[in-house]
């Protein structure tokens, strides 16, 4: 079983939609959690941090269950430039970093 | 503008020969990573460094494989020999970061490598 799992899409929604990604871990020591934003053939970017109490950025939700090892993001109104790869990203006390595989997304007009 | 730096950006060998991949962590960042990523296996962790020391490159096949920090500024991977199934994206990541590292990565641009 992989240490990060995402559900890899794709996604396909139109302007506007609200869109969920789901990730889940499996390392109970995990410590910090992110989401990261890849466009095609270029380098992941962050998107935003995912904090225990949930926190907003715009549009966008990010939500962290410890109990269940479970890391969402919310998408509002998604726009033709939400189009891309959504990388759950979850680092352990030892400060190692590991990626889920990705959730593809693409937003049509 | 800081940025992490990776040499090359396009690499095509032929299989058996030696590929070194360089990377220049932005500076005052203290832990970098390796990862590889293909269609196939989504950004998979090779190795990574904290103060130079390396932490954990149980994600690195040993037999052709090895990650290096000669000094603070450089961090190298080479294969050798290289193989068609190496063929991938392969990033470096660097991160100023304590022992638990709960900063963002900041990536290079990554090396493109094709092994014929």
């Amino acid at each position: 079983r992989k240490e990060v799992e995402q559900d890899p899409g794709p996604f396909n929604v139109p302007e506007g939609a609200t869109v969920a990604f789901n990730c889940t871990y499996s390392n109970s020591a995990s410590q910090s959690f992110f989401w990261y934003r890849q466009d095609c053939r270029k380098e992941p970017k962050l998107l935003m941090s995912v904090y225990s109490s949930g926190n907003e950025d715009g549009r966008f939700t990010a939500q962290l269950n410890r109990a269940s090892q479970y890391i969402s993001l919310l998408i509002r109104d998604s726009k033709l430039s939400d189009s891309a790869t959504y990388l759950c990203v979850v680092n352990t006390n030892a400060g190692k970093s590991t990626f889920g595989d990705g959730t593809t997304l693409t937003v049509k007009p | 503008d800081a940025r992490v730096t990776q040499t090359p950006r396009h690499k095509v060998t032929e299989m058996g020969q030696e590929v070194t991949m360089r990377c220049q962590p932005i500076l005052g960042h203290n832990t970098v990573f390796w990862y590889r990523q293909t269609m196939m296996q989504g950004l998979e962790l090779l190795a990574y460094f904290r103060n130079r020391a390396p932490l954990d490159d149980s994600g690195m096949p040993k037999d052709r494989f090895s990650a290096e920090m000669p000094d603070a500024t450089l961090a190298t991977l080479k294969i050798q020999p290289s193989e068609p199934r190496d063929s991938a994206v392969y990033f470096c990541a660097s991160v100023k970061s304590d022992y638990s590292n709960t900063g963002e990565l900041f990536f290079g641009e990554g090396s493109r490598l094709t092994v014929l």
